[in-house]
């Protein structure tokens, strides 16, 4: 089956305590994101990569770190966060990054609670 | 820049009633796509439709249609006879071709729709 799988579901952590949240795409997509999810905002971009070893800032990056080293996995790294960063987090993969208008595909959503 | 405005925060209506959701949208390209997506309670989000701008052709799937006007720059979503399992958080989404956006779905802010049995 095709799908976006993202870990942990849900996570409660304490401010400062490194965290990664893993994303893995099972359909040779080149092209993968981060959004988060706040109430009133909609879904903003964090991060994107094109393809492997590129990565690029979305609309609000601060705070966060990305890799990609395999096509399949993008994961969203959190050094030290902050109470500001609770929120729902969402992996998203298409087919190309250079066409609009290829589906975006998402996980089930992370939801984050930073205390 | 992109930018999506859904101005209904939210909405409530009885089972059976007809409902339109509004979306407008700002771009300067003139290739772009637009989308709807659902989000149930479960909190996973649905896609639910893409149109392209240079296609205006209204499109209808069961209960949900959806008017594409570029005049007014509208992408609006109707569901007609709702149902209580309509309930969701819907979003309208923009993306452009290309560029320096690589993709990226700009989002609306999203509207809470309530049907109530």
């Amino acid at each position: 089956e095709a799908q976006v799988t993202q870990n942990p579901r849900y996570l409660i952590t304490v401010t400062g305590k490194k965290l990664t949240v893993t994303c893995s795409q099972n359909m040779n997509h080149e092209y993968m994101s981060w959004y988060r999810q706040d109430p009133g905002l909609g879904l903003r971009q964090i991060y994107y990569s094109m393809n492997v070893e590129v990565t690029d800032k979305g609309d609000v990056p601060e705070g966060y770190k990305v890799s990609r080293k395999e096509k399949r996995n993008f994961p969203l790294i959190l050094e030290s966060p902050s109470p500001n960063q609770t929120s729902l987090y969402f992996c998203a993969s298409k087919l190309s990054g250079t066409s609009g208008r290829n589906e975006q595909f998402f996980g089930p959503g992370t939801r984050l609670t930073v205390l | 820049a992109q930018k999506v405005t859904q101005a209904q925060t939210e909405i409530s209506v009885v089972e059976k009633e007809d409902v339109t959701l509004d979306c407008v949208y700002e771009t300067r390209d003139t290739t772009y796509y637009l989308f709807w997506y659902k989000q149930p309670p479960s909190g996973e989000l649905v896609f639910l439709i893409r149109r392209n701008s240079f296609d205006e052709q209204n499109e209808i799937s069961g209960r949900y249609s959806w008017n594409f006007q570029k005049s007014t720059s509208s992408f609006n979503f109707t569901i007609t006879a709702s149902q209580v399992v309509d309930s969701a958080v819907y979003f309208c989404a923009l993306s452009v071709a290309g560029g320096t956006s690589y993709g990226k779905l700009t989002f609306g802010q999203g509207t809470i729709l309530t049907v109530h049995p």
